[in-house]
């Protein structure tokens, strides 16, 4: 079964305006952190933000925002006032503590149109 | 600080050739790991090193495929012979902790294509 799920393989958004890519996760380790990674078209792989399973509060870094749902098991980044430069690939990835893996979708491209 | 550094950044290779691809993990990262993403899919575990030990090589797909972390510092993967299907893009990356909140930090990839 897939540990993560990201199901917009491409999204579109107005610059200033806000985004949320979906990602929902499986695990049966009650222990586990939810991360966004971000993939410009350089190639690099940029850590965005991190949330954890018992956190109770959902993790913010400036523009980015995640939206934790733990009974729905999902985790889907939101990105406020687009900007050009957020145009990439931006993958969910799951770590679980018992078994010490990070599991990742398969992505999803956003495009920042002007 | 040094980020993760991975070498080539890319290789072509005919198949049945043999590709060596190595990672120097940021200083003082114990951990370190080895994905794979073939295009459109998802980025896939290879393998986790702790120091020089193999602590999970359960994603290894066969045994074309070696890696080795002499000394606890560097890693390599080889790939030989190399086959149409191990074309992707291959990422090394390092942590220092294993906790929960610990991030993977990655390097730019080497982008594999075997022809």
């Amino acid at each position: 079964a897939q540990k993560i799920t990201q199901t917009q393989p491409g999204m579109f958004v107005q610059e200033k305006e806000a985004v949320t890519l979906d990602c929902t996760y499986d695990t049966s380790d009650p222990s586990y952190g939810l991360f966004w990674y971000k993939q410009p078209s350089s190639g690099e792989m940029i850590f965005l933000i991190y949330q954890g399973s018992y956190d109770q509060q959902n993790a913010t870094e400036g523009r980015y925002s995640l939206n934790f749902q733990k009974a729905r098991k999902s985790a889907n980044l939101v990105i406020s006032a687009s900007q050009l430069g957020d145009s990439a690939m931006y993958f969910c990835a799951m770590r679980e503590i018992n078994f010490n893996k990070f599991y990742f979708g398969s992505g999803t491209k956003l495009n920042v149109k002007p | 600080e040094a980020g993760v550094t991975q070498f080539p950044s890319h290789s072509v290779i005919e198949k049945g050739q043999t590709v060596t691809l190595r990672c120097d993990p940021i200083s003082g990262h114990d951990n370190l790991y080895w994905y794979r993403r073939v295009m459109g899919k998802e980025i896939k575990f290879l393998l986790h090193f702790v120091k020089e030990s193999k602590q999970d090589e359960s994603g290894m797909p066969n045994n074309r495929f070696l890696a080795e972390r002499t000394g606890g510092t560097y890693s390599t993967l080889k790939v030989q012979p190399a086959e149409l299907e191990d074309s992707g893009v291959y990422f090394c990356a390092s942590s220092q902790e294993r906790t929960a909140n610990s991030p993977l930090h990655f390097g730019n990839g080497t982008r594999l294509t075997v022809t």
